[in-house]
């Protein structure tokens, strides 16, 4: 039973490209969170999505940050136009369970994406 | 002020001992609390979780919600060498119900 996948597990972008950072959820999990940790800090929600619904991204910065999640495939986070401030492990869980029904079930994390930009 | 306060240290014991993490909150609404522990290069995993005060224990791991105080604390007992990780504490918040983390606390334990 495979854990949450991600990848590629390392990044490296010049400024002014774009990353795509592709998360595949657990078997059977249909919901998907994304989460930034920069260094020496804890990690900072960014944006939750259902199959092909953002259901909340109250954590994602106004501008260049998108997020998805097909019907098909893994949930996508992608970055335009990269600055040296988005280097950081970007980091995606999944639950089987909508957020109101979820309680205290955990979220399982993958092993991140550490982006780098030059 | 940050809704989940850490302390980051570092913080390193002697194999054996008992190692105290601590954090506070500021939202007393909060009722879920979880300790994630996270090593190097790796994404965080759950250890423990509580509901409301009181205590949790597993195997040398015990967790401990004091909500007068709105403190939360994991022991580990007879520490060990591949403990030596980052630990987060974690609380549930907001409308996605999203974990809201702590800054971690990187732990050493010497052998």
């Amino acid at each position: 039973n495979a854990g949450v996948m991600q990848n590629p597990r390392h990044l490296v972008r010049r400024r002014g490209q774009e990353a795509r950072l592709r998360c595949s959820p657990m078997k059977g999990h249909s919901h998907v969170y994304w989460y930034r940790q920069l260094p020496e800090e804890g990690l900072k929600f960014m944006v939750y999505l259902q199959k092909e619904n953002i259901i909340d991204e109250s954590g994602m910065p106004k501008e260049r940050f998108s997020a998805e999640f097909p019907k098909e495939g893994p949930s996508i986070l992608r970055i335009q136009q990269v600055v040296r401030g988005d280097s950081a492990a970007y980091f995606c869980a999944s639950s089987p369970f909508k957020s109101r029904d979820r309680g205290n079930s955990p979220l399982h994390f993958g092993n991140g994406t550490r982006l780098t930009v030059t | 002020q940050k809704e989940v306060e850490q302390d980051p240290g570092p913080l390193s014991v002697p194999e054996g001992a008992i190692v105290s993490l601590n954090c506070t909150y500021s939202n007393s609404a909060f009722q879920y609390f979880m300790w994630y522990r996270q090593y190097s290069r790796k994404g965080p995993e759950l250890l423990m979780y509580t509901y409301s005060s009181g205590n949790k224990e597993d195997g040398r791991f015990t967790a401990q919600v004091d909500k007068s105080s709105k403190y939360i604390s994991l022991f580990i007992r007879d520490s060990q060498p591949s403990d030596s990780a980052t630990y987060l504490c974690a609380t549930l918040s907001g409308s996605a119900r999203q974990l809201t983390f702590g800054s971690g606390t990187q732990l050493t334990v010497l052998p």
